[in-house]
């Protein structure tokens, strides 16, 4: 079956840096997005890898190894806004754009 | 540019009735996305439009569930007769050809008593 582990929670104190990380176990792999959720919002698009490395975008990064099946996202510089919930999802590649989630990371950032 | 919409935000109905959700895209998204994600389990995928045809229905739970999208435009999720399994929060996504990222909508709450 399909599979993707993260920690269910992670608490950090604000400015520090904290790393989500997310294993997968798939049928298929097209890439690995991120995404953020505030208090059941809409989850918000964060970050995409497809190939191996680092993507940097402002104070998030997002880093992707194929071959190990694993991948996470680096905030830095928290801020007490980062508080929410973080999933990891691989787009699965056999039908464009169908996405397997995480069960998300809630990141508790304190002051 | 307006984000994805979805109606009604919350929709609490007892089992046996009938529930139409409803989402709109951003404008020009030909792919159009349904997830669901019941209490204390992940997004799940539903199924993928691109445009009007149904690209990957492969997520439905069962026959209770009809998702359309007439026209290509906007589209409705109906339960009918809905259980109570079915309460959950449910997403819709839509992304235009070609690209991965899925922009997601706030979601319907959907209480089943």
């Amino acid at each position: 079956g399909q599979s993707l582990e993260q920690p269910s929670e992670v608490t950090a104190v604000e400015g520090a840096i904290v790393q989500i990380n997310c294993t997968y176990q798939t049928s298929g792999f097209y890439g690995l997005s991120w995404y953020q959720q505030h208090d059941g919002g809409a989850p918000t698009f964060l970050s995409y890898n497809a190939l191996d490395g680092l993507e940097e975008t402002g104070r998030f990064s997002s880093f992707l190894s194929r071959s190990d099946s694993y991948g996470y996202l680096l905030l830095q510089e928290l801020q007490m806004k980062d508080s929410a919930s973080y999933f990891c999802a691989v787009n699965l590649g056999d039908s464009w754009g169908k996405l397997q989630f995480g069960a998300g990371t809630q990141v508790v950032v304190t002051p | 540019e307006a984000g994805v919409t979805q109606f009604p935000s919350h929709s609490v109905i007892e089992k046996g009735q009938t529930v139409t959700l409803r989402c709109d895209p951003i404008s020009g998204h030909d792919n159009l996305y349904w997830y669901r994600r019941v209490m204390g389990k992940e997004i799940k995928f539903l199924l993928h439009f691109v445009k009007e045809s149904k690209q990957d229905e492969s997520g439905m739970p069962n026959n209770r569930f009809l998702a359309e999208r007439t026209g290509g435009t906007y589209s409705t999720l109906k339960v009918q007769p809905a259980e109570l399994e079915d309460s959950g929060v449910y997403f819709c996504a839509s992304s235009q050809e070609g690209v991965d990222t899925q922009y997601f909508g706030p979601g319907t709450r959907l209480t089943v008593l």
